[in-house]
């Protein structure tokens, strides 16, 4: 069975850094793209980064382009997000989830989301 | 970016009726492979977001039948027919044609 487990999230200052982990049972990375997402408190879903199965491969949305880097760790099985110059308007739930790339283009396994809080 | 647009927001609907929820796109979902990357997805209170449909109209392995979505282009629907208490949760449509937007979320409730 595939479980994906976030955590680092945290309390953190603007302007500060916090790096998140997210940790896969039940398949391992290669052949998988991962990545993150957020949910805003009572907002809606988005995308943040994407990760293929070697971490040659990254993308990531315009709102978090030079502040935020993910990378892999396949001897762990698991991911990462390093998120530096953080922002009062980054505070959200943060996901990983496993992206099923090619014919079809989905999210199919989501973890259930570490709670990252920005503010003074 | 593509915008996705859902309607309703809110969806009181009574236990055994039929839900459904539109989704339109700022622009065509078609892809330069003809796939349209459209899905739905649920999220019940306190629970990360669920998939439900893929490309538009196919169901994932375990979702149950009455869940089915349909549309083309620009225009999509989801469909909940004979409601049940489970139900309950925010759906959102999202696509994958080019990068990934999701809807705003419509809300199902009982009435």
């Amino acid at each position: 069975e595939v479980h994906l487990v976030e955590s680092g999230g945290g309390l953190v200052q603007p302007g500060g850094s916090l790096r998140l982990s997210c940790a896969a049972s039940g398949f391992t990375f290669t052949n998988n793209w991962m990545s993150w997402l957020r949910q805003a408190p009572g907002k809606g879903l988005e995308w943040l980064a994407n990760i293929n199965e070697d971490g040659s491969r990254k993308y990531y949305a315009d709102s978090v382009k030079g502040r935020f880097t993910t990378s892999i760790d396949n001897g762990k099985n698991s991911l990462s997000l390093q998120m530096n110059s953080l922002r009062v308007e980054d505070t959200a739930v943060y996901y990983c989830a496993r992206l099923f790339f090619g014919d079809v283009r989905y999210f199919d396994y989501w973890g259930q989301g570490t709670v990252v809080t920005v503010s003074s | 970016d593509i915008v996705m647009t859902q309607t309703p927001l809110s969806s009181p609907v009574t236990l055994g009726q039929s839900a459904s929820i539109s989704c339109r796109s700022s622009q065509s979902l078609v892809h330069s492979s003809g796939n349209t990357y459209l899905s739905w997805l649920q999220q019940r209170p306190g629970q990360p977001p669920r998939l439900l449909i893929y490309k538009v109209s196919n169901r994932l392995s375990g979702v149950p039948d009455r869940f089915s979505g349909s549309g083309a282009g620009t225009d999509f629907t989801l469909t909940i027919s004979r409601v049940e208490a489970e139900d309950v949760g925010v759906y959102y449509c999202m696509q994958s044609t080019l990068w990934y937007t999701f809807g705003q979320g419509t809300k199902l409730e009982i009435k």
